[in-house]
Formats: structure tokens, C-alpha cells, sequence
């Protein structure tokens, strides 16, 4: 099985544009959650996508958003971007909502805001 | 509220050392699940063990063993005869019990093992 992607790996841009990350996750994964790392503030929950519902959100600011699609991949879209955002946004699959359930990462996309 | 913390930020063994990482949590549930990743430079987390909080069974993968003590909210990771593939930073995580995949992680711990 392929294992989850993540496009594009890297990106840059400017305070104030808006970006869209994209996550597919492994086949016949249901579940999509999607983290943020940064050296100061480390690994956060973002927000979690099952069946194209948003199942849980984290503490970020209505700027974060995101959608799931019916094939189970995923976008988050980051608004007004400020330089704070630059971090790895991680994503990660599993087949079935909640915790005894594995998730699998995939290897990142590397936002720098400049 | 749930917390990890990793005390320990960067570790450093020679090769075949034997090294444990330390992981401290908080909740106030009192069923929830502890996770341990890794994450090499490709920057991709990558699965080591899930436990949850009823079962304080130590297990042993390999070279791998973790010890969970419910008394004092501990879930350490301890790498037998480290080697250089070893070398990464290691997470402990914590789940909420709702059924949502929500993982509260600690701050890590940069394991480097010199050849």
C-alpha cells in the first residue's frame, strides 16, 4: 500500500497570501488528521476529518481551515498568512476515528512564511 | 487538561549504550491511551507502540521495551545496545478516550548515538 502523501513537500510564501496543503491518505483510510510543528510551540492538533466531517478541531485561530473530500483526501487552507505559520504540517491517516486506531504520518509540508 | 512532558530535549550515547526516555503525563481521565513516535530527519512520524491506560503490562519489540507505571503517570522508552539508525527524535504522546484521533504530544527527545 502506498503510504500517505503530502503536496507540495515545500512552499513559500509571503505574509498575507493564503495557501492550501493537500493530504491523501492511505487507501481505504477514512480518517484524516492534520498536526502543525514548530521549534517553539511542537507537535499541535490541528483538526480532524472523518467521512468529510470535521470530527475535532484544536486551538488555532478560524484562519486554519480545512475540508475532506469523498475519495477521504484533505486540504487545509491557511488564510492571512503571518510568519508565525511556518512550520511542518503534518497529516496523518488511519482506517477509523479514534485512538485504537494507528495513524500513519506522512513526511510533512515545509510552510516557510516570508 | 491532558499534558506530556519530555524532560529530557537532547540525549546523546555511544553505540550499544543502553538509553531510556523519559515520559511524564497528565490527565484527568482515566482512560486513555499513550503512544510513543519517531521521527528521523525525513521529518515523517513513524509508529512505535500505543498502550492504553488499563493495561500496565511492560512490553519488549526487539531491542524496544517501554515501562508504563500508573502511579507515577510515567511511560518510559528504554533502547537496549543503541544503534547509529537509532539516531532520531522520539515523541510520547497522549489520546483524549472520545473516540476522536487527537494526540497531545511532549516536546520530544533528540536521541543521538555516536558510532
Amino acid at each position: 500500500k502506498a503510504g500517505v502523501t503530502q503536496t507540495p513537500r515545500y512552499l513559500i510564501k509571503t505574509r498575507g497570501q493564503q495557501v492550501t496543503l493537500s493530504c491523501s491518505p492511505i487507501s481505504g483510510h477514512r480518517s484524516v488528521s492534520w498536526y502543525q510543528q514548530t521549534p517553539g510551540q511542537g507537535l499541535q492538533f490541528l483538526f480532524e476529518y472523518f467521512s468529510e466531517t470535521q470530527r475535532n478541531k484544536g486551538n488555532f485561530p478560524g484562519r486554519f481551515s480545512g475540508r475532506q473530500f469523498s475519495n477521504s483526501r484533505s486540504e487545509m487552507n491557511v488564510s492571512t498568512l503571518e510568519l508565525g505559520d511556518s512550520a511542518l504540517y503534518l497529516c496523518a491517516s488511519s482506517s477509523l476515528a479514534g485512538p485504537l486506531n494507528e495513524q500513519f504520518f506522512g513526511p510533512g509540508t515545509r510552510l516557510t512564511v516570508l | 487538561a491532558q499534558k506530556v512532558t519530555q524532560a529530557q530535549t537532547e540525549i546523546s550515547v555511544v553505540e550499544k549504550e543502553d538509553v531510556t526516555l523519559d515520559c511524564v503525563y497528565e490527565t484527568r481521565d482515566t482512560t486513555y491511551y499513550l503512544f510513543w513516535y519517531k521521527q528521523p530527519p525525513s521529518g515523517e512520524l513513524v509508529f512505535l507502540i500505543r498502550r492504553n491506560s488499563f493495561d500496565e503490562q511492560n512490553e519488549i519489540s526487539g531491542r524496544y521495551s517501554w515501562n508504563f507505571q500508573k502511579s507515577t503517570s510515567s511511560f518510559n522508552f528504554t533502547i537496549t545496545a543503541s544503534q547509529v539508525v537509532d539516531s532520531a527524535v522520539y515523541f510520547c504522546a497522549l489520546s483524549e478516550p472520545t473516540g476522536a484521533n487527537n494526540l497531545f504530544f511532549g516536546t520530544g527527545t533528540r536521541l543521538t548515538v555516536i558510532p
